[in-house]
C-alpha cells in the first residue's frame, strides 16, 4: 500500500489567499484525521471524518478552517482566507475499524504551509 | 478530559546506551490504550509501540520497549542501544476504548526530543 497521500507537500502563499491541501486516505480505512503541528502548540485536532462523515471539528480554529471529505478516497483541508498565524505542519492520517483492536492512525507526510 | 504529560522536552543518549523516556496520563477510564510515536526530522509520523491497558504484559518491538505501570499511570519508552537513526520527536499518546464516546481521538504528549551522539 503507498501509505497516506498528502499534497502538497509544501506551500508558499500570501496573506488572504486561499489555501487548499489535500489527502487521500489508506483504503479501507475508516477514519480521516486533520492535524496541525507548530513548535507553539504542539499536535492539535483539527476534525475527523467516519465514513466520509464529520465526526468532530471542535478542533477546526475558526471559520477560515474548513473540511471536506467527498468520498472514501479522497479529503480537502480549506483555508480562506489564510493568515501568517495559519504556518504550520497540516498532517492527514488514517485509520482503520477493527472492534476492540489498536485501529492506530497512519500518517501522510504532511504538508508545511508557509502563509507570508 | 484525559491529559498526557511528557515531562523531558528534550533528552540526550549516546550510541549504543539506552535511554528512558517518560510519560505520564490521567484518566479515569480502566480501559484505553497508549502509543508511542517517532517523528524524525523527514516529519513522518512513525508507530513505534503500542499497549493495551488490561495487558498486563509490557510491548516490547526489538530495541524498544514499554515500562508500562496502570496504578502510577505511567508509560515510559525504553530504547536499548540507540543507534543515531533514533534522533527524533517522540510522541506519548492516549486513546479511550472502543466503546467509549468520540473514542478515534488520540490525545497527544508534546513531544521529548532524543539526541544520539556518535
Amino acid at each position: 500500500d503507498a501509505g497516506v497521500i498528502q499534497s502538497p507537500r509544501h506551500e508558499v502563499t500570501e496573506m488572504g489567499q486561499e489555501v487548499t491541501l489535500r489527502c487521500k486516505p489508506i483504503s479501507g480505512h475508516d477514519y480521516l484525521f486533520w492535524y496541525r503541528q507548530t513548535m507553539m502548540r504542539g499536535l492539535e485536532l483539527l476534525i475527523y471524518f467516519n465514513n466520509n462523515v464529520p465526526i468532530d471539528d471542535s478542533g477546526m480554529p475558526e471559520d477560515r478552517f474548513s473540511a471536506k471529505m467527498p468520498n472514501a478516497s479522497f479529503s480537502t483541508l480549506k483555508i480562506q482566507p489564510s493568515e501568517p498565524r495559519d504556518s504550520a505542519v497540516y498532517f492527514c492520517a488514517s485509520s482503520p475499524f477493527r472492534g476492540g483492536a489498536y485501529n492506530e492512525q497512519f500518517f501522510g507526510p504532511g504538508t508545511r504551509l508557509t502563509v507570508l | 478530559a484525559q491529559t498526557v504529560t511528557q515531562s523531558q522536552p528534550e533528552m540526550s543518549v549516546q550510541e549504543a546506551e539506552t535511554v528512558t523516556l517518560s510519560c505520564t496520563y490521567d484518566t479515569s477510564e480502566s480501559d484505553y490504550y497508549l502509543f508511542w510515536y517517532k517523528q524524525p526530522p523527514s516529519r513522518q509520523m512513525i508507530l513505534v509501540i503500542r499497549q493495551e491497558a488490561y495487558k498486563q504484559q509490557n510491548a516490547t518491538e526489538n530495541r524498544f520497549s514499554v515500562n508500562f505501570q496502570k496504578a502510577a499511570k505511567s508509560f515510559s519508552l525504553k530504547i536499548s542501544d540507540s543507534q543515531l537513526g533514533d534522533a527524533a520527536m517522540y510522541f506519548c499518546a492516549y486513546r479511550s476504548p472502543y466503546n467509549a464516546g468520540n473514542n478515534r481521538k488520540l490525545i497527544w504528549g508534546l513531544g521529548t526530543s532524543l539526541a544520539v551522539n556518535p
